[in-house]
């Protein structure tokens, strides 16, 4: 089974801090997202990466920015935070949708992020 | 720009009644759909996918149906359980966009089911 782990499952951090959210999967997807999750709004994409060094804005990247050094680890930095940055934050990889684009995506766990 | 949609938002049954849940979206052209269930405070467990080339999958209690051209899928889950109670959510993966595009999702419902 495809296992997606987050780093943490609750959070909280203050406003202006910088947080590191990390998120690993362990089937070598290339493919990894970052989403956030609020009520009434769903799931929005945050940013997603392709491959190893590669990345790509999804709808609402501001604020966030996201490092994959590594093919099973994607991060997601939030360079100053914020209290509307407060949210569950989910972590999902899939792999390579340019060549297999029927493959399911898998989640991880999720992290309960507080800012106050 | 696809767009996707659950109805009920939300719905409570009593215990051992069969249901269906219903999603809908605009643009017939994915690659597949794919049903989650998300339990509270938790991620997303993976409950079935259909490919475009389907019109269902099974498993176990679960049976999900997929009309490509009318853009709607359907979850049917026989005898509920108060174990099943969970938002359900559904997601399209387009077709014709660049490799990386991601599935869309739906808002979800809700279910209770009542022992």
């Amino acid at each position: 089974d495809v296992k997606v782990t987050q780093s943490s499952r609750y959070l909280v951090k203050r406003t202006g801090e910088k947080v590191f959210l990390e998120c690993v999967q362990d089937m070598d997807h290339e493919n990894m997202f970052w989403y956030r999750q609020d009520p009434g709004l769903g799931l929005r994409l945050i940013y997603f990466s392709y491959d190893v060094k590669m990345k790509e804005k999804g709808d609402i990247p501001e604020g966030y920015s996201v490092s994959r050094e590594k093919k099973e680890r994607f991060s997601l930095i939030l360079e100053s935070a914020s209290t509307n940055q407060t949210s569950m934050y989910l972590c999902a990889s899939r792999a390579s949708a340019a060549f297999t684009p029927w493959q399911p995506q898998h989640f991880g766990d999720g992290t309960r992020l507080s800012i106050l | 720009k696809q767009e996707v949609t659950q109805i009920p938002a939300a719905l409570s049954v009593p215990e051992g009644e069969n249901l269906v849940l219903n999603c809908s979206f605009t643009d017939s052209a994915i690659y597949n759909l794919q049903w989650f269930r998300q339990d509270p405070g938790k991620g997303l467990t993976s409950l079935l996918l259909i490919q475009s080339s389907q019109r269902e999958q099974t498993s176990g209690r679960l049976n999900a149906s997929l009309d490509k051209s009318s853009g709607r899928s359907t979850l049917y889950i026989a005898a509920s359980q108060p174990g099943d109670s969970a938002t359900y959510l559904c997601a399209v993966r387009p077709r014709g966009h660049n490799y990386g595009q991601n599935f869309v999702f739906g808002p979800g419902t809700r279910l209770s089911v009542l022992p």
